[in-house]
């Protein structure tokens, strides 16, 4: 049974450009959560998906958008990326059933230049 | 507001048990987490206690929980040099909609 992917694992960009981070969740598993991991730092919420509807969001700007999946996996979109948003970005997944289980991807690992 | 706080760094020597703490503001939460976070990795679910429990124990891991005082810590016995990584307690968030309050975590140092 895979466990939560996410791709890539590693991806350099430069101040400005615009960022899209893929999740899938695991097997059986229908909402999918982002967290940014600054170094150094505990994973800081930025919103959870169900349904394909963004479910609740964490205080960060509109820049950070994403979506929903038919298949339950997700995309975290960053525009105009700041030098502050180099960070580790976790995704997490739960199910219906145990949903306050959540487990959580590798990570994408986010440099900013 | 939602805070969890833990001490930063922790170090044992292999054989003995380890306890990792943390405090956490929020008396509405509904379940607290550990997770353990190995260098470079993702965050593994190592053990979550629901908010009428006490105690939970799974294998080598014990969590305690005093709810008057909002303080959770985590009980490792006979730590291996494999546990060294960075331990991370977290809230539920009491809307119930499932975000996680996460602490600064504790880096537990293994000596051999």
């Amino acid at each position: 049974d895979a466990g939560v992917t996410q791709s890539p694992t590693h991806l350099i960009k430069t101040r400005g450009q615009q960022v899209t981070l893929r999740c899938s969740p695991k097997s059986g598993h229908d909402t999918v959560s982002w967290y940014q991991q600054a170094l150094g730092q505990g994973p800081q919420f930025i919103f959870q998906y169900y349904e394909e509807e963004e479910r609740q969001r964490g205080n960060f700007p509109d820049r950070f958008s994403g979506h929903q999946f038919p298949n339950y996996s997700s995309e975290l979109n960053v525009n105009a990326l700041l030098l502050g948003d180099s960070a580790l970005y976790l995704c997490a997944s739960s199910r219906p059933t145990l949903y306050y289980e959540q487990y959580f991807g590798p990570g994408t690992r986010l440099t900013v230049t | 507001g939602e805070d969890v706080e833990q001490s930063l760094f922790l170090s044992v020597r292999e054989g003995d048990s380890s306890v990792i703490n943390c405090t956490y503001t929020d008396s509405s939460s509904t379940y607290l987490y550990w997770y353990k976070q190995e260098p470079g990795a993702g965050l593994q679910l190592l053990t979550y206690i629901f908010s009428n429990m006490d105690m939970k124990q799974d294998q080598r891991l014990t969590v305690l929980l005093n709810k008057k005082d909002k303080h959770l810590s985590l009980r490792i016995a006979d730590t291996q040099t494999g546990d060294s990584a960075i331990y991370f307690c977290a809230e539920r968030s009491a809307d119930n909609t499932g975000k996680l309050i996460f602490g600064q975590g504790t880096t537990l140092q293994v000596k051999p």
